[in-house]
């Protein structure tokens, strides 16, 4: 089965500055998706991102970029010029294509962006 | 602006009692996915269905969870009896037929089981 670990439970950055929030999964499978959902105090789950695992290239959206270890099983999230508004839980899943089409999450990161 | 919609969005109800959660996936999307989430468990699946027909209910206690789409647009999840640890935040995503493999969450229907 597979598994995602999120092993910051908190972190904090200050405004302007730049984060990463670290992300390990383990599976046997070779094609699958990673995902980075953020959800703020209002409980919605919003995608940030979405890493394809055949592609080598790092997927970016705006502020936000991945850093993609497909032999290490990594995948890390970097918030650049952080702002208030990216105060949230955020959540790396794993899905596995051609199987189920169930997200498995990790347990999340708690950040907060400080003034 | 095309949205999964839940309701209620918060439900407070005592134990015994049924508990039924509806979801209106965004339009045109045909794959339907029930989480839920708790401070212990974190994210898990509860069910989803494609076309209608579900695909994988392993994840939900078949004694008194039931998931079910009556049509195209209408997901439902019911309880029965509620027990205090159905006490969760419980959200629907839906999918496009193509690109399935990303979810639009719902806003979440928040249940408290006294």
């Amino acid at each position: 089965a597979q598994t995602v670990t999120q092993s910051q439970p908190e972190m904090s950055v200050q405004e302007a500055e730049t984060v990463t929030l670290s992300c390990t999964y383990d599976t046997s499978e070779s094609n699958y998706y990673l995902f980075w959902y953020k959800q703020p105090p209002s409980r919605q789950m919003i995608l940030v991102i979405r890493q394809e695992a055949y592609k080598q290239q790092n997927a970016t959206e705006n502020r936000f970029s991945v850093n993609f270890q497909k032999a290490a099983k990594s995948f890390s999230l970097k918030i650049s010029d952080s702002q208030l508004g990216d105060t949230a839980m955020y959540f790396c899943a794993f899905m596995m294509l051609g199987g189920s089409e169930k997200l498995v999450f990790g347990k999340g990161t708690k950040l907060t962006v400080n003034p | 602006d095309a949205r999964v919609t839940q309701t209620p969005r918060h439900k407070v109800t005592e134990m015994g009692q049924e508990v039924t959660m509806r979801c209106q996936p965004i339009l045109g999307h045909n794959t339907v996915f029930w989480y839920r989430q708790t401070m212990m468990q974190g994210l898990e699946l509860l069910a989803y269905f494609r076309n209608r027909a579900p695909l994988d209910d392993s994840g939900m206690p078949k004694d008194r969870f039931s998931a079910e789409m009556p049509d195209a647009t209408l997901a439902t999840l019911k309880i029965q009896p509620s027990e205090p640890r159905d006490s969760a935040v419980y959200f629907c995503a839906s999918g496009l037929p193509t690109g399935w493999e990303t979810q639009y969450f719902g806003p979440g229907t928040r249940l408290l089981v006294l």
